[in-house]
């Protein structure tokens, strides 16, 4: 199993740009997650998904969206990006029916 | 919603001794406390967990203890090791559900 695959690890956008983060996970997992992390602002919640075809908006889902067309993918768009989107954005899954959260290595965005 | 305050922010150790990394948790209802290492580059990962029917847990060198009626829990890692310098996460959840993270605290341990 590879666990949880973040694409690009790196991405420079500049400001007005489109773009969307990859995740992938290879463990059968029902919940999966994206998370923002910003210098002193811990991990803070964007958007999650309990399944298939379900997403919910999180802590900060202002200027992203989320699709969940199967149980293996959850990308994260980003529409018009802005310098405030400039972060480290960690995508997570959780086995059905445990706790455990398993995250990815992360993709580090800088929007100019 | 649910709230977890994290300090201290940065601790620094010499080798050999403990570290206490202390938070707070604002909703009553939650029951999951796990915590979080991360290291430079890296994604968080689990390193220990406590439910809220449990007051303590241990796992070699990390201990976790949990005070319901006060709502706060703490990470313990006694004889720290250089290896063990990383971003350390408190989070708290209803079980099944998102977590809510603390805003971290940065160990460095010293040689």
């Amino acid at each position: 199993n590879a666990g949880v695959t973040q694409t690009p690890k790196f991405q420079v956008l500049k400001t007005g740009q489109s773009m969307t983060l990859q995740c992938a996970q290879d463990m059968n997992h029902e919940y999966m997650s994206w998370y923002r992390q910003d210098p002193g602002m811990g991990l803070r919640l964007i958007h999650y998904s309990v399944g298939a075809g379900i997403t919910d908006q999180g802590e900060v889902p202002n200027g992203y969206n989320v699709s969940r067309s199967t149980t293996e993918d959850f990308p994260l768009r980003l529409l018009s990006a802005a310098p405030s989107q400039t972060s480290v954005y960690f995508c997570a899954s959780i086995p059905q029916g445990k706790v455990e959260a398993f995250f990815g290595q992360g993709t580090r965005l800088t929007v100019v | 919603g649910e709230n977890v305050e994290q300090h201290p922010s940065t601790l620094s150790v010499q080798e050999g001794d403990s570290a206490v990394i202390k938070c707070t948790y604002s909703d009553s209802a939650s029951n999951y406390f796990p915590w979080y290492k991360q290291e430079l580059g890296k994604g968080p990962q689990l390193i220990i967990d406590i439910r809220s029917n449990v007051g303590e847990k241990k796992d070699q060198r990390i201990a976790v203890t949990l005070n319901k009626t006060a709502k706060h829990f703490s990470l313990h890692i006694t004889e720290t090791q250089p290896e063990d310098s990383a971003v350390y996460f408190c989070a708290a959840s209803k079980g099944y559900s998102t977590l809510t993270f603390g805003k971290g605290t940065m160990l460095l341990v010293s040689p």
